[in-house]
């Protein structure tokens, strides 16, 4: 069974003190490893997709990267509008294309 | 207005009675899934349905169904609601095929207490 374990639970930081987020997965076959942002009382947004080790995506001041498994949120200089729970999910290669969540890293970044 | 629009956005009810909850979207897509999400738990797929007439199960659909009136609706049911069934419930869609199949647009959910 395809398993995600997201650390820390929780992460504060001070604003522009840099950091990461980790995601270990189990899966039998990856398709894709996604990242999403949640803010509170709102849907998950998608912020990047990952296929295959070695692979790096940035966005502003994140930066996600994939090994066979883990898969790295850098987070570069945050800002208060950084605070969100961002989510890591894994998609497996048994056709019905459905993703698998783990529970989360809560940040919180001061001003 | 919202890409995935969820309908109610809270609701409160009794242990026993029948809630749905509906999702229609704007976006095109032919997939559409509902989740449910709980504190320490993550989201958990519930049904999902890659077209009008394809229905699947998810992780966890005992306790629900759904209906796929029309490729922009799809409705979750609660035919008989129970206290371990209050959480916060998304609906979301993707795109069918390439690098879009993994991207979720999600709707802003619908907080469900079962008293």
């Amino acid at each position: 069974e395809d398993q995600v374990t997201q650390s820390p639970e929780a992460l504060r930081l001070q604003e522009g003190e840099s950091s990461s987020l980790n995601c270990s997965y189990t899966v039998s076959g990856l398709r894709g490893l996604f990242w999403y942002r949640q803010d509170p009382g709102k849907g998950p947004e998608f912020l990047f997709t990952l296929y295959s080790a070695g692979e790096e995506k940035e966005k502003e001041r994140l930066k996600a990267t994939l090994t066979k498994k883990e898969s790295f949120l850098h987070i570069t200089a945050p800002k208060p509008e950084d605070s969100a729970t961002y989510l890591c999910a894994v998609q497996d290669r048994t056709g019905a294309n459905n993703l698998f969540f783990g529970t989360g890293t809560r940040l919180t970044v001061i001003p | 207005d919202a890409d995935v629009t969820q309908t109610p956005r809270n609701r409160i009810t009794k242990t026993g009675k029948r809630i749905m909850l509906e999702c229609s979207q704007t976006k095109g897509h032919d997939r559409m899934y509902w989740y449910r999400q709980d504190p320490g738990l993550g989201l958990r797929l519930i049904y999902y349905s890659f077209d009008v007439k394809d229905i699947n199960k998810g992780e966890i659909s005992d306790g629900y169904s759904v209906s796929r009136q029309a490729q922009a609706k799809f409705s979750l049911s609660l035919e008989s609601a129970i206290p371990n069934q209050t959480a916060l419930y998304f609906c979301a869609t993707s795109d069918l095929t390439g690098e879009g199949a993994g991207e979720l647009f999600f709707g802003e959910g619908s907080r469900l207490t079962v008293l």
